[in-house]
């Protein structure tokens, strides 16, 4: 099956500095990318759809400025999530689906665990 | 929203016994699909059942739809320890988009 990676797999970090969470489809390419983001205990919530060339499009109420979304290649897209605050501690999870693949087969990756001080 | 629920938020059973899981969900879906997470981890595929269909097998997995009540259920016979984690279904409409629901978790004493 196809494997997408994440790195890193979890993050400390000191709050108000940025960190950057890269999402890689590795052994296939996707022009379509998502980010979740899920609250302990909690379901996943849709945060952004990811388009290689293209701007991203959020869901409503994700701030597009705290959550910078680049989509550079068709194998990597990357979250970077500015300024962070305690409240932005999270499991982030990305999935892709496969260019010229069916439009219900996604594929996620292992999640990043971003915990902010 | 399409946010879906799932029920019972947790299931605790014994090696062998059978578990369902059932999931509701709001609006129209051209799919529904069932994932499941191990703690702290991605989640993985098990299985995706189409709007025009009714049931459906994988292993041990049996999904049934039932689109005129907005709901799926998710049935895993003779139950292992190692099918302990929580499972997610996820409603798909036209879009790619996938809204999941709450998720069950399970525990699966030996």
């Amino acid at each position: 099956g196809a494997v997408v990676s994440q790195h890193p797999s979890w993050v400390i970090c000191k709050s108000g500095t940025s960190v950057k969470i890269e999402c890689r489809s590795l052994d296939f390419q996707a022009t379509t990318m998502f980010w979740y983001r899920q609250f302990p205990k909690q379901s996943l919530m849709l945060m952004a759809t990811s388009n290689e060339g293209s701007k991203a499009t959020y869901e409503q109420g994700v701030e597009k400025d705290k959550f910078l979304i680049n989509h550079a290649s068709l194998t990597l897209s990357t979250l970077t999530v500015t300024s962070a605050h305690p409240e932005d501690s999270s499991f982030y999870i990305c999935s892709a689906r496969v260019i010229g693949g069916p439009y219900n087969e996604q594929f996620f990756g292992p999640g990043t665990r971003l915990t902010v001080l | 929203s399409q946010q879906g629920e799932e029920d019972p938020q947790a299931l605790s059973i014994q090696e062998g016994e059978n578990a369902t899981m059932n999931c509701s969900y709001k609006t129209s879906i051209n799919n529904l699909q069932w994932y499941r997470q191990n703690s702290g981890r991605g989640l993985v595929h098990l299985i995706l059942i189409r709007s025009n269909e009714r049931e459906k097998h994988s292993g041990r997995l049996r999904v049934t739809l039932d689109t005129s009540k907005k709901s799926s259920s998710l049935l895993i016979t003779a139950s292992r320890a190692a099918d302990t984690a929580s499972y997610f279904c996820a409603a798909q409409g036209g879009s790619e988009k996938l809204v999941f629901g709450k998720g069950t978790k399970l525990t699966v004493n030996p």
